[in-house]
């Protein structure tokens, strides 16, 4: 079945430490991408996303993602993660070629960073 | 401003009642939708409007009943409520499909 697959379900790491989520989605054709934060008993926010161009994309709080093609891979990146970075993470994938393009997620990440 | 507004944000009822929850988006998108995000945090999309025509409807029980009177408001009605039903429901919006998704603040149902 067509899918998003986040490999890491937890994450621990100390602050400054980097980090680095993996994303892959089996759907082929042109997909629009997405990463989403979740912080403890909040809604979901962007945190950045890609359509078209540079495949090198930034976002908020100093994350950045890139989509390699080739592999159907979308990694969240991070140089130096803070505290306040604890949060679940959730990348998201919109095939653009199908009848209803709806946003298909995956099933999150769970990062803690501990001070 | 809240961009997608939902209420209410915690409901706990009992097991066979029936509940609303409302949503409303103040952006002027014309797309907006409902996601289910279950106790172990997966999201999955239960229903997608367009200026308030159906578009998605994905296998969700006809207990739920979504309902748009405009492209500003969608909102889910809940029969006969079961325990399998807790979980945090998200209001969302956006300009068209394949669009950018904005997220309300979910709405905690509980059902007891």
């Amino acid at each position: 079945a067509q899918s998003v697959s986040q490999h890491n379900h937890h994450v621990i790491l100390s602050e400054a430490a980097s980090l680095e989520l993996g994303c892959n989605y089996s759907y082929g054709g042109t997909v629009n991408l997405f990463w989403y934060v979740q912080y403890p008993g909040q809604h979901l926010q962007l945190l950045l996303k890609y359509f078209s161009g540079d495949p090198l994309v930034k976002g908020i709080k100093g994350f950045e993602a890139e989509f390699i093609k080739s592999k159907f891979s979308f990694n969240l990146r991070k140089p130096s993660v803070q505290w306040s970075d604890t949060a679940e993470y959730f990348c998201a994938v919109i095939p653009l070629n199908t009848g209803f393009q709806k946003l298909v997620f995956g099933t999150g990440t769970r990062l803690l960073v501990s001070p | 401003d809240t961009a997608v507004s939902q209420t209410p944000k915690y409901l706990v009822t009992q097991m066979g009642n029936d509940k609303s929850i409302k949503c409303e988006q103040n952006l002027g998108h014309d797309t907006m939708y409902w996601y289910k995000q279950d106790s172990k945090k997966f999201l999955k999309i239960m229903f997608s409007y367009n200026n308030k025509e159906l578009i998605i409807n994905e296998t969700v029980p006809n207990r739920f009943s979504p309902k748009s009177p405009d492209k500003a408001h969608l909102n889910l009605h809940i029969n006969s409520l079961e325990l399998g039903d807790s979980a945090v429901y998200f209001c969302a919006s956006s300009q068209d499909q394949g669009d950018t998704i904005y997220f309300g603040e979910g709405s905690w149902l509980t059902v007891v």
